[in-house]
């Protein structure tokens, strides 16, 4: 497994404003997640992290909204843009440590945030 | 198209009961990896269990065991003796061989542990 740490681990924003979201590993990882988790529901795959190129996107998400980075093998970022209320939810950094399809995703602590 | 159910929303015990939570899930692949994850009030995702949709042994980790049943498409998780610490939810969830990395959630069940 891996140790794997977010910042912030929780803030409240308004409305309008943006927030990047911070996912560390501390060993380098073949692939990196981001999922979102709104109140009370189960866990939704924002994007996969790509290292070096673009995201790659689930549908319903775009690049505009949640822009993610993931400059090396251990470090990503995800930005939620121009944030309403309904963007209120946990978001959740997950890394898979191998490249073996069959791999365990490991999740990160979580950053939960509430939009005003 | 992959789907992971948890037909149990919440569930509540008293301390030292045992308890099973289900999962169904339904996919047309054969080979697909499960899942079982335990989120406390915390909120992080704490691993439990992965199983290979090739090995139907049921395992057995102090007090918690997993029935993996292809024939009915499940993979329970009983919990035995429960503490209150078990508290959390419980999410299992499903994985492709093919295609995108992508794990499918079950909507999770809310455990309840009373004392």
């Amino acid at each position: 497994s891996a140790v794997i740490s977010q910042k912030p681990s929780r803030d409240i924003c308004q409305r309008g404003t943006s927030l990047t979201i911070q996912c560390q590993v501390d060993s380098q990882v073949t692939m990196m997640f981001w999922y979102r988790q709104q109140p009370g529901q189960s866990l939704t795959l924002i994007a996969t992290a790509n290292q070096g190129s673009e995201a790659t996107y689930e549908s319903g998400f775009v690049i505009d909204k949640f822009p993610i980075s993931r400059p090396n093998l251990t470090f990503s970022t995800l930005t939620v843009s121009n944030m309403s209320p309904e963007d209120s939810s946990i978001y959740l950094c997950s890394v898979v440590t191998s490249s073996e399809i069959s791999d365990t995703q490991y999740f990160g602590p979580g950053t939960r945030l509430t939009v005003l | 198209a992959q789907k992971v159910t948890q037909a149990q929303t919440e569930i509540s015990v008293v301390e030292k009961e045992d308890v099973t939570l289900d999962c169904v899930y339904e996919t047309r692949d054969t080979t697909y990896y499960l899942f079982w994850y335990k989120q406390p009030p915390s909120g992080e995702l704490v691993f439990l269990i992965r199983r290979n949709s090739f090995d139907e042994q049921n395992e057995i980790s102090g007090r918690y065991s997993w029935n993996f049943q292809k024939s009915t498409s499940s993979f329970n998780f009983t919990i035995t003796a429960s503490q209150v610490v078990d508290s959390a939810v419980y999410f299992c969830a499903l994985r492709l061989q093919t295609g995108a990395n992508n794990l499918f959630f079950g909507t999770g069940t809310r455990l309840t542990v009373i004392p």
